[in-house]
């Protein structure tokens, strides 16, 4: 079964530079919610997008931006990288509806380092 | 707003022991229930997960779990860990229909099992 996709995998960035990652949802999936894991910590909500719109914000910097596209994949956009960054970032994918609910699906993430 | 909590952040237990991972959880509405876990350098995989009807669900890998409503509960159990069980485990919530809600993790509790 497909699953979610992200790219890259592994990142390095210098700071100040810019990032981009990128999310490819399960098919049919109109939801994608983007995390940040520290070391050591518990994933961190950053933003989510229902049907190419934002549907819920959570602690996302300023420097960071994201959108979902027509073709329901999402960019996560992140500029002036600090070492802070650095992390496992994930995105999750599920489909939402008026009466049922379903799990979230998570991508194998996208480890960010930044130096 | 709502907010998981795990009672345990390390937990070792040997190789048989039977485990249970505390969660409780705050939101006096509908919820939706997860326990996710995540093995060493991998990303985050459904264990099970409870939306409605029997409040004691099963799960993968031997795995069940018990919502208890009036405790705002929702606690991990196996019977008998095996050393392959090593990983970090997250619960978390999500409130709701319809609106893509965020899901909340708790602050997981990692498993060391001894062989």
């Amino acid at each position: 079964a497909a699953g979610v996709i992200q790219s890259p995998r592994h990142l390095i960035k210098e700071k100040r530079e810019t990032a981009t990652l990128k999310c490819y949802p399960i098919p049919r999936h109109d939801t994608v919610y983007w995390y940040q894991q520290g070391p050591g910590q518990d994933p961190q909500f950053l933003i989510s997008f229902y049907e190419k719109m934002q549907s819920d914000k959570g602690s996302i910097p300023d420097r960071f931006s994201a959108q979902q596209f027509s073709d329901y994949h999402s960019e996560l956009n992140m500029s002036s990288l600090e070492l802070g960054d650095s992390a496992l970032y994930f995105c999750a994918s599920s489909l939402t509806s008026a009466t049922v609910n379903t799990e979230a699906f998570f991508g194998q993430g996208t480890r960010l380092t930044v130096v | 707003a709502q907010s998981v909590s795990q009672h345990n952040h390390h937990v070792i237990l040997s190789e048989a022991a039977s485990l249970e991972l505390g969660c409780n959880y705050s939101y006096g509405g509908t919820v939706n229930l997860f326990w996710y876990v995540q093995y060493p350098g991998q990303h985050l995989q459904l264990l099970l997960k409870y939306f409605s009807g029997d409040p004691l669900v099963k799960g993968i890998k031997g795995f069940e779990a018990e919502f208890i409503k009036s405790k705002f509960s929702f606690n991990l159990r196996k019977p008998s860990v095996q050393w392959s069980d090593t990983a970090e485990y997250f619960c978390a919530v999500n409130v709701g229909y319809s609106s893509a809600s965020k899901i909340i993790f708790g602050s997981g509790t990692r498993l060391s099992i001894r062989p």
